[in-house]
């Protein structure tokens, strides 16, 4: 079952602008992870916040996390258009023991030069 | 440094027949091992996971299968496919479950297979 909702379904904006793409769950968790996806390629991993952080930064990305609205936040600043692929945001469960991460349907952006 | 190889990268079959995706994965030992299923504009789904050999547990039921008969090594398989079974399926590592909690998921190059 699908845990993380993203938002907005696709975004499109020039090079340079800011992308901000937004995530919701349903159920406490240990981390929130966000990935990226290239067309046709697996997943890469960006990004992992844990429930007792409120905000983290990697390079031009930004992500927050507000457990008690469960949702985060991802801002990539001064996009490229190489920064054009879709992003999944992933939670793992509190009380899962497993490993198991559950993805959203993710944010298609693209990024025009 | 640790590496995933998932093949076929693509692949055509009819309706009825068999499938076996192969996940192999170095570098690591121990790994939990995973595959997931992406409908095309959808997200993620999970369809197997795996803490150890032999050890497999699957989140949805269908007609796959799958095994791991060796440490770095996952299989997903199908006696016989159905046109749902289309699909880009992924392989994935993480860390083994002692600390798998805060460790990311590393994922193959992924394999399109189109059921016909």
């Amino acid at each position: 079952s699908q845990q993380g909702e993203e938002d907005p379904q696709a975004l499109s904006i020039q090079e340079g602008e800011n992308a901000t793409m937004n995530c919701s769950y349903k159920t406490s968790i240990n981390n929130l992870q966000w990935y990226r996806q290239n067309s046709g390629r697996g997943l890469v991993h960006l990004i992992l916040i844990r429930s007792n952080e409120r905000e983290k930064h990697s390079g031009r990305l930004r992500v927050t996390l507000d457990t008690s609205k469960k949702s985060s936040s991802l801002l990539i600043t001064a996009s490229r258009a190489a920064d054009t692929a879709s992003y999944f945001c992933a939670t793992f469960d509190r009380g899962s023991t497993l490993g198991r991460l559950y993805f959203g349907r993710g944010t298609q952006l693209t990024v025009w030069p | 440094s640790q590496t995933i190889h998932q093949w076929p990268a693509t692949l055509v079959q009819p309706v009825g027949s068999p499938l076996s995706l192969e996940c192999t994965v170095e570098g690591t030992s121990n790994p939990n091992l995973y595959w997931y299923r992406q409908a095309a504009g959808r997200g993620l789904q999970l369809l197997f996971y795996s803490v150890g050999i032999g050890q497999i547990s699957s989140e949805v039921p269908q007609n796959l299968s799958a095994s791991r008969p060796q440490d770095r090594q996952f299989i997903l398989s199908s006696k016989k496919l159905l046109l749902s079974d289309s699909g880009f399926y992924l392989c994935a590592w993480s860390v083994s479950p002692t600390s798998s909690y805060n460790s990311p998921l590393h994922f193959g190059n992924g394999t399109r297979l189109t059921v016909t």
